[in-house]
């Protein structure tokens, strides 16, 4: 069991580049939700989603976007990279919230 | 909104000492209470929690009891190693709609031989 996985573990972009970070979960869960974590500030939420095609806004949704087309898959898109999104993400994962989320071992990136 | 306050780190101790990691918490309904523990490098990983409340949530010798009289989820434990240095965090999530997990801002946690 594979659990939440992650790609890629590090990446560097330069300022005003896209990517897309991967998270996928082979527990059939449907909660899914994307966190950045910055120093000093915990793990503030990015977007989440409720099931496949459902997805709603976090506390810091401004310049993420994504989509949720099956259960399993979670994409997180950066539309054009600044500096202030050099952070770690991560991608975590639940059948239903009183059980825990399952993180992933997260998406360092750095935007130059 | 929901929202976690932990105290404020970092936090040292020598090992065998007895720990202490306070957590309260502000949110309407009654929420399920975590912490999650975060070592070098590496993701979080839920260490115990209690969905009502006087639950106690209890793994790896550590323990918290969910008190709703006091909104508090405080991490406990009664003697610590250097293999618990990490990061904790306390976090809540409504048990319905979303199910957002909100998270506090962590403490480090250092444990000297």
């Amino acid at each position: 069991n594979a659990g939440v996985t992650q790609t890629p573990k590090f990446q560097v972009l330069k300022t005003g580049q896209s990517m897309t970070l991967q998270c996928a979960q082979d527990m059939n869960h449907e909660y899914m939700s994307w966190y950045r974590q910055d120093p000093g500030m915990g793990l503030r939420l990015i977007h989440y989603s409720v099931g496949a095609g459902i997805t709603d806004q976090g506390e810091v949704p401004n310049g993420y976007n994504v989509s949720r087309s099956t259960t399993e898959d979670f994409p997180l898109r950066l539309l054009s990279a600044a500096p202030s999104q050099t952070s770690v993400y991560f991608c975590a994962s639940s059948w239903a919230a009183g059980y825990g989320y399952t993180f992933g071992s997260g998406t360092r990136l750095t935007v130059v | 909104g929901n929202s976690v306050t932990q105290m404020e780190g970092p936090v040292t101790l020598s090992e065998e000492a007895f720990l202490t990691i306070n957590c309260t918490y502000t949110a309407t309904g009654y929420p399920s209470l975590f912490w999650y523990v975060q070592y070098p490098g590496e993701g979080l990983q839920l260490l115990l929690k209690a969905t009502k409340a006087d639950d106690k949530g209890s793994n790896k010798g550590f323990e918290a009891t969910y008190r709703k009289e006091t909104t508090s989820f405080h991490l406990e434990k009664g003697s610590v190693q250097v293999s618990d240095s990490a990061v904790y965090f306390c976090a809540l999530s409504d048990l319905q709609g979303a199910q957002k997990l909100v998270f506090g801002q962590g403490t480090r946690l250092t444990i000297n031989p």
